[in-house]
């Protein structure tokens, strides 16, 4: 286990609603990143919080959303949900911005869109 | 352009037998890149990390994995594979951010 937990473990949601996961990183880890892995993909970059700031982002669009709040938890919210927007949603944590420090990744939030 | 080519998307091998997992990468800089392990309802775990120290690299559970720079390659090897080692195995380039590969199923048989 890595000590990154997500909530919740599933959900359903019906297009055009919206949804917030979210993710507790590992003690003393300040760094956050979301991955989206669509069924038989590898995980897909969605973005980075280091220290409360949007630190990259990968290609998604602006109804994709974060927060970081001052003890380094995580939020995503999508808006207006599509059907493609049924994936596994992945948090991971490090300690600084990792470019060379390993990921510690959660067992991720199922999300359902009908 | 900065990405990862798997090119197995399924692997079937008999238990005590060796596991090779082919991975290619492309890259403008020098790469720093992973392997990770995905068990079903599991969270990804890091396998083992090349950070331009020695091109083989031992990780955890009996895998190694070679960075050869001349053929763009770092494929995963294990001497002989074990039940518990089938599971979905994700190569990783790290550039800014985690660019993964598609997967490669790894089915072991008894």
């Amino acid at each position: 286990e890595t000590g990154v937990t997500q909530s919740p473990t599933h959900l359903i949601k019906t297009r055009g609603q919206q949804v917030t996961l979210r993710c507790s990183s590992q003690s003393g880890h300040n760094t956050v990143s979301w991955y989206q892995q669509a069924l038989g993909q590898g995980p897909q970059f969605i973005f980075q919080y280091y220290r409360e700031e949007e630190n990259g982002r990968g290609n998604f669009p602006p109804r994709f959303s974060g927060l970081q709040f001052p003890n380094y938890s995580s939020e995503l919210n999508v808006n207006a949900l599509e059907l493609d927007d049924s994936a596994l949603y992945l948090c991971a944590s490090s300690l600084g911005t990792p470019t060379f420090e390993t990921q510690y990744f959660g067992p991720g939030t199922r999300l359902l869109v009908l | 352009a900065q990405s990862v080519t798997q090119l197995d998307s399924h692997v079937s091998v008999s238990e005590g037998t060796p596991v090779l997992l082919r991975c290619n990468y492309s890259s403008s800089y020098s790469p720093s890149l992973f392997w990770y392990v995905q068990h079903p309802n599991k969270g990804l775990q890091l396998l083992l990390k090349y950070t331009s120290a020695a091109t083989l690299v031992k990780g955890i559970n009996g895998f190694e994995a070679e960075f050869k720079k001349s053929e763009t390659s770092f494929h995963l090897t294990k001497p002989s594979a074990h039940m518990s080692d089938a599971a979905e195995y994700f190569c990783v380039l790290n550039t800014d951010k985690l660019i993964f590969g598609t997967g490669t199923r790894l089915q072991v048989f008894p």
